[in-house]
């Protein structure tokens, strides 16, 4: 399996630009999480997904940012408008079914919105 | 504990030195402890997942321990060589439904050659 596989691996956007990141988790995880990492707070969990149905995304910054997950294969983190506070790496986690299950990352999108 | 802790934040050893970090978690609902590798420019890594209090896990000289009922689990690098330099994420999982991970702030540890 290729694993979690994530892109764009750099985006640079301008102010006020919607933005899309994408993430295809590895095949029969149950499983999807999106996370936020910066220097200040760490790993933030965005939201997850449990058989592609929202579960928690009381992370979620604003609302300005939105989740989708239309299958078990896909999923989108969209910003829109971006602001140059939302620069940061954004990764994609899936994991398959049981609690405890690890969580498997992908290689992350770093946003840079100028 | 409302949150998961790691201490220290970081640390700097040299070759051939043992070292060992805490992550404490809220030890009410527990139902799981992981511990995550992530080397810089790369995604965190699973090293171990703990469920029961005493348990104990090892992968080559990397050692963990968990103890559920005061909330805490220490993670031991056994003659730490400059490729465990990396941050060592922690993170726990509380029972019922909820799979969601809260984690802590890490441990970046350097290991001077």
């Amino acid at each position: 399996d290729a694993g979690v596989i994530q892109s764009p691996r750099h985006e640079v956007t301008e102010m006020g630009q919607e933005v899309t990141l994408r993430c295809k988790p590895i095949s029969g995880h149950n499983s999807l999480f999106w996370y936020r990492q910066t220097m200040m707070r760490g790993l933030e969990l965005l939201i997850y997904f449990n058989n592609n149905v929202p579960i928690d995304d009381s992370g979620m910054p604003e609302d300005r940012f939105s989740a989708k997950m239309p299958n078990a294969s896909f999923s989108t983190l969209k910003i829109q408008p971006s602001e140059p506070r939302d620069s940061a790496v954004y990764f994609c986690a899936s994991s398959p079914q049981g609690q405890g299950a690890r969580a498997f990352f992908g290689q992350g999108t770093r946003l840079t919105v100028v | 504990i409302l949150n998961v802790e790691q201490s220290p934040q970081s640390l700097h050893v040299q070759e051939g030195d043992s070292t060992n970090f805490t992550c404490s978690f809220p030890s009410s609902n527990f139902y799981a402890l992981h511990w995550y590798r992530w080397e810089t420019a790369k995604s965190p890594e699973a090293l171990f997942v703990m469920t029961l209090n005493g348990d104990e896990k090892k992968k080559g000289r990397i050692s963990a321990t968990l103890n559920t009922k005061e909330g805490y689990s220490y993670l031991y690098i056994k003659g730490s060589q400059p490729e465990d330099s990396a941050t060592y994420l922690c993170a726990s999982t509380n029972a019922g439904n909820n799979r969601k991970l809260i984690w802590g702030l890490g441990t970046s540890l350097a290991v001077n050659p």
